[in-house]
């Protein structure tokens, strides 16, 4: 069974960086695109970024260049770096699998909440 | 970017009911639709992708159709399981967009 899990702290100051990792198990991250998704307070969802089975990476625009997505194939996992962060970027951050086939998001991790605050 | 305007924002609804959420596309994106139920404090669950297919596992109360550049969820027989928020993703192209969610109660 595919399984995501995501870990990281869950409060960063403002301007810093947040860092978030995520571990999967039951199934290869050279398959398939891995991504980062959040839920803001209010329900709102935005696709943040993916990367590939090859290691290239797709990310929103909205997001600029603070956004970098790297793996490490050796442990199986897939990282979120989101630098310069505002209270803005408050959220639930999910990983997830998105099944190239579907275009879509099968596999998702628990979430885990991050709080920008000083 | 592609924008899907979901509707109702929220709704109540019975037991046994037949509930339908829709999302209207910005522009076409065949049938690169896929909706989701998400629970309190759990993470989105797929429920239907290519605008029409159930995922493995998902009772067959729910449906999805499209017609045109709109979509639509339907339970046909709401169940005491079925309340949560319920949002649809476009995968046509970059950047994948969210309709803004439902978020459905019981009555």
């Amino acid at each position: 069974e595919v399984q995501l899990q995501e870990s990281g702290p869950g409060l960063v100051k403002p301007s810093q960086s947040l860092s978030l990792t995520c571990s999967v198990t039951g199934y290869s991250i050279t398959s398939n695109y891995w991504g980062w998704i959040r839920k803001f307070p209010g329900n709102k969802m935005e696709w943040m970024g993916y990367i590939s089975y090859s290691g290239s990476t797709s990310y929103n625009p909205s997001l600029k260049s603070r956004i970098s997505i790297t793996r490490d194939t050796s442990k199986n996992q897939f990282f979120l770096q989101l630098n310069s962060v505002t209270t803005e970027d408050t959220a639930t951050y999910y990983c997830a699998r998105r099944y190239g086939g579907y275009r879509a998001f099968d596999y998702w991790g628990q979430g885990v909440m991050v709080t920008v605050s000083s | 970017d592609i924008q899907m305007t979901q509707s109702p924002a929220s709704l109540s609804a019975s037991l046994e009911e037949i509930v339908t959420i829709t999302c209207q596309a910005s522009q076409d994106i065949g049938n690169w639709l896929a909706w989701y139920q998400q629970k309190p404090g759990k993470s989105p669950q797929l429920l239907i992708y290519g605008a029409t297919s159930l995922a493995d596992g998902v009772p067959s109360r729910f449906s999805g159709s499209r017609s045109g550049t709109q979509y639509s969820l339907k339970i046909s027989r709401l169940q005491v399981e079925d309340p949560g928020i319920y949002y649809c993703l476009q995968g046509y192209s970059a950047p994948p967009t969210f309709g803004g969610g439902t978020k459905l109660e019981l009555k």
